[in-house]
């Protein structure tokens, strides 16, 4: 059964540091998001990504995060200058977009710790 | 804005019990919901998903209702078992092919 991918499993990096988080989403698929959860907190909603662009973000995708789909499989989120509270675990997902079929499917996550 | 809430918190119960998970949300205008299973440390495995037309889905031992007019949903687990474990989390999505809203999701243990 096709699933997302996601690589590394563990990332840590010093403050101040770029990170780039890796994905790959289920052939086919329309839509790409990427997700975040704060240990012990909800998983919230980071940026969505649609034919090639930005299609949503929240208040959180700020200047220093971006996202790319480099080719026809993989999909990154980078952030430029970590922060200490950018620990968290980023999920990345993708849905086939179709009216009567939008489910999500999402990604094992990677487990990113600033130091 | 939408916000969803999961109630119990925690649960716990023997094996073999039927159990039910609540979730509610502020906006009864969604699109879909969404139910997932979260083992700790991982990521979400994706359990059922109700278009806004529907009341119900099944799947095996689980049944997801959903009244948009009340802005609740149920998860009903039959005959739990100790591989049920996990904690469950209930999203909504506001409008088609966009972000999910997320509860902060059950704990559950089930006891053998």
């Amino acid at each position: 059964e096709p699933e997302v991918t996601q690589t590394p499993s563990h990332q840590v990096t010093q403050m101040g540091q770029e990170v780039i988080l890796r994905c790959v989403p289920i052939s086919n698929h329309l839509y790409f998001y990427w997700y975040r959860q704060i240990l012990g907190q909800k998983v919230e909603f980071l940026v969505s990504f649609y034919n090639n662009e930005i299609s949503e973000k929240s208040e959180i995708f700020d200047d220093q995060f971006s996202v790319e789909r480099p080719d026809g499989s993989n999909f990154t989120l980078k952030i430029r200058s970590t922060k200490l509270e950018d620990s968290a675990m980023y999920f990345c997902a993708s849905s086939p977009g179709m009216p009567s079929y939008n489910e999500q499917f999402f990604g094992p996550g990677t487990r990113l710790t600033v130091l | 804005k939408q916000e969803v809430t999961q109630i119990p918190a925690a649960l716990s119960v023997p094996e073999g019990e039927n159990l039910v998970l609540n979730c509610s949300f502020t906006d009864s205008a969604i699109y879909n919901l969404q139910w997932f299973r979260q083992d700790p440390g991982k990521g979400l495995t994706s359990l059922l998903l109700i278009q806004s037309s529907q009341r119900e889905q099944t799947s095996g031992r689980l049944n997801a209702s959903l009244d948009k007019s009340s802005g609740r949903s149920t998860l009903y687990i039959a005959a739990s078992q100790p591989g049920d474990s996990a904690t469950y989390l209930c999203a909504v999505g506001p409008r088609g092919n966009t972000p999910l809203v997320f509860g902060k999701g059950t704990r559950l243990s089930v006891i053998a």
